[in-house]
């Protein structure tokens, strides 16, 4: 199977910086099949990016994802207080569908 | 709206089967692709398995030989069975609708299953 790794483990940022999260496979993600999702606590995922760089619908362009092969990237501009969350990324390209760990972005 | 509905005992003792329902509306589940995924208490999420919408799965391999799922269509229902559970199956359980080429896109809130006597 896939296995994705995050970093950092967390991210301590200020209101209005950038994060910037990063997520390496195991092996090459064909066609770009990379989403990231965001989660706060108590609740589900929601989905962000899909196909590594498209925002679903309804996400805000300051979330932005980037990449291709084994490195990717999601970047948030201008951090607004309900970005603070973890973050998580995952490959639909094999199955078994993997996620990584998570970043926390947390506020600093 | 597309929403999805978890449902099921909180509680189920060990080596005992855990049984799960996800009841979607908005949209046809012999439409799509659905996906279980688990997340135990402060930890990440993983992948049960899929079921396409002809019915076939697609289980990971590290719970295939005690997972099963299938499809109601009559009442656009999905479940899940996770037979000789643990504590270790302790989390909460999400359904999500597996839309391919635009990952997993809605997602059930979730619903948290303890494994104890």
């Amino acid at each position: 199977e896939i296995v994705l790794t995050q970093s950092p483990d967390t991210l301590s940022l200020s209101p209005g910086e950038r994060a910037t999260l990063s997520c390496r496979a195991s092996q090459s993600v064909s066609s770009s099949y990379l989403a990231w999702y965001q989660q706060k606590p108590g609740q589900a995922p929601r989905l962000l990016i899909y196909g590594a760089s498209n925002r679903a619908t309804g996400i805000p362009d300051r979330f932005s994802g980037s990449g291709s092969g084994t490195d990717f990237t999601l970047t948030i501009n201008r951090l607004e207080p309900e970005d603070f969350a973890v973050y998580y990324c995952q490959q639909y390209d094999s199955s078994p569908r993997t996620f990584g760990q998570g970043t926390k972005v947390e506020i600093k | 709206q597309v929403q999805l509905q978890e449902s099921g005992p909180g509680l189920v003792k060990p080596s005992e089967t855990l049984s799960l329902i996800c009841t979607v509306s908005g949209v046809s589940i012999s439409s799509y692709s659905w996906t279980w995924i688990r997340q135990p208490a402060g930890k990440g999420l993983e992948c049960i398995g899929r079921i396409y919408r002809s019915g076939s799965t697609d289980y990971n391999p590290s719970l295939k030989s005690r997972v099963t799922m299938s499809l109601d269509t009559s009442k656009n229902q999905l479940s899940l069975k996770l037979s000789s559970v643990t504590a270790a199956d302790t989390a909460v359980y999400f359904c999500a609708r597996d839309a391919l080429l635009w990952a997993f896109d809605y997602w059930g809130q979730g619903t948290l299953v303890t494994v104890s006597s």
